[in-house]
């Protein structure tokens, strides 16, 4: 099974500041089949990237997705308030498995 | 887009069995692999089961295989779980999910999520 650890665990950060969260795989994710997802409380996931650096639909572009092999970020380039919620990569290239997340919040 | 809306959630002694619906609205549900994914109280993300759009392939994480099955009827538009010799280890919202178009890919659409406490 391959295992992701995501870091950091949180992240305090202001509108407008840019946000770095990285996602590490402890193998190499088949053909980057990586996802990220945004969820809030109360709320069920909400998908924003897939094949690493792909956005969703209606994902806007202040998001971006790198990374290849065993190492991944998403990157939010200027944090707005109805950015922060908890964070979770997902590798599909084997099998299904996801990290821990990572939480942002308003610092 | 499929809107998802999942039911059957409760309150189970250790042990019991429960069985988790989740409707489909909208198309196309027949052609579609489905899954169901569950969050313990505050934690992460953990898929559970995905079947195929004809029922003919079904996959578990380990931990379920053998205890949950997973179900269709794509005439009444609706995905089930089966939940038998539940344990607390297993109490999480479930989630009905849409992968995208693989049997592992990233999940598109998902319910609202029904809550299972053992």
């Amino acid at each position: 099974e391959i295992v992701l650890t995501q870091s950091p665990g949180t992240l305090s950060l202001s509108p407008g500041e840019r946000a770095t969260l990285s996602c590490r795989a402890s193998q190499n994710v088949n053909s980057n089949h990586l996802a990220w997802y945004q969820q809030k409380p109360g709320q069920a996931p909400r998908p924003l990237m897939f094949g690493a650096s792909i956005r969703a639909a209606g994902i806007p572009d202040r998001f971006s997705g790198s990374g290849s092999g065993t190492d991944f970020t998403l990157t939010i380039s200027r944090l707005e308030s109805e950015d922060f919620g908890v964070y979770y990569c997902q590798q599909y290239g084997s099998s299904s498995t996801f990290g821990q997340g990572t939480r942002l919040e308003i610092k | 887009e499929v809107l998802l809306g999942e039911s059957g959630g409760g309150l189970v002694q250790p042990g019991g069995s429960l069985r988790l619906s989740c409707v489909a609205s909208g198309s196309s549900f027949e052609n579609y692999w489905m899954s169901w994914v569950r969050q313990a109280p505050g934690t992460g993300l953990e898929w559970v089961a995905t079947i195929k759009k004809d029922g003919s392939e079904k996959y578990y994480m380990d931990s379920v295989r053998g205890r949950f099955t997973i179900s269709r009827d794509n005439a009444k538009k609706l995905l089930y779980l089966q939940m038998n010799s539940l344990r607390a280890e297993d109490t999480a919202i479930y989630y009905c999910a849409r992968p995208q178009l693989l049997p592992h890919d990233i999940f598109n659409d998902w319910g609202q999520g029904t809550m299972v406490t053992v």
